[in-house]
């Protein structure tokens, strides 16, 4: 079985600061992992994802997320900030179980960004 | 280019009527999905799809049917027997039911009126 928590459900920051959105996972089977952002009555973007590969992995929009087995974490980052972040992200995780593989979404970080 | 269509874009049901959402894909994707969203609940997973002719209940689907007669297509009925159906309603595909990551559609906010 497979969760997933998102700490933080609004994170504020500045523009041109960092920017950390943090997940937590719990998976019974090796996991696979994504990050992923919707903006305002849109659907969700995939900005990247974690497949077993490097732990470090870089995604779109200058977005990294570092996969840390020990933590059982995937925080998602951004050295610096811009107004054009504002939006919600959502962490989520799969795995193979019964039946094939089963994706959970946590309950999502809004993101906002001040000027 | 290629991606998800989803309509209508807005949808207002009347008490006991059952509505239809449409989800077309030209992705060639195998895997079809549908979510609903609710405001702190994330997504949780109705109905899904890894092939033609066939799909599997999710977490949610009581209120709900689909079909899946083509490849491109995956409708979601929500029926009377859903009671509260007002949600924001997301289709998605993967090539096939492998983590690759979804492609999702933009959406269909769903209101009882």
């Amino acid at each position: 079985a497979q969760s997933v928590t998102q700490l933080g459900s609004h994170v504020s920051v500045s523009e041109g600061a960092l920017v950390l959105l943090r997940c937590n996972y719990s998976s019974s089977v090796p996991p696979y992992l994504f990050w992923y952002v919707q903006y305002p009555n849109q659907g969700l973007q995939l900005l990247l994802k974690y497949t077993s590969a490097a732990t470090l992995v870089k995604g779109i929009n200058g977005f990294e997320a570092e996969f840390k087995k020990s933590e059982t974490s995937f925080h998602l980052t951004k050295p610096s900030a811009h107004m054009s972040d504002a939006a919600e992200y959502f962490c989520a995780v799969s795995g193979l179980n019964t039946g094939g593989f089963k994706t959970i979404f946590g309950a999502g970080t809004r993101l906002f960004v001040k000027a | 280019d290629g991606g998800i269509t989803q309509s209508p874009k807005y949808l207002f049901r009347k008490e006991g009527q059952n509505v239809t959402l449409s989800c077309e894909q030209n992705l060639n994707h195998d895997a079809m999905y549908w979510y609903r969203q609710d405001p702190g609940q994330g997504l949780r997973l109705i109905y899904y799809s890894q092939i033609v002719n066939d799909f599997q209940k999710g977490d949610i689907a009581e209120g709900y049917s689909v079909s899946r007669e083509k490849k491109e297509s995956f409708p979601l009925t929500v029926t009377s027997a859903q009671k509260n159906p007002t949600a924001f309603y997301l289709c998605a595909s993967s090539p096939q039911d492998r983590p690759y990551g979804y492609t999702f559609g933009s959406g269909t906010r769903l209101t009882v009126v």
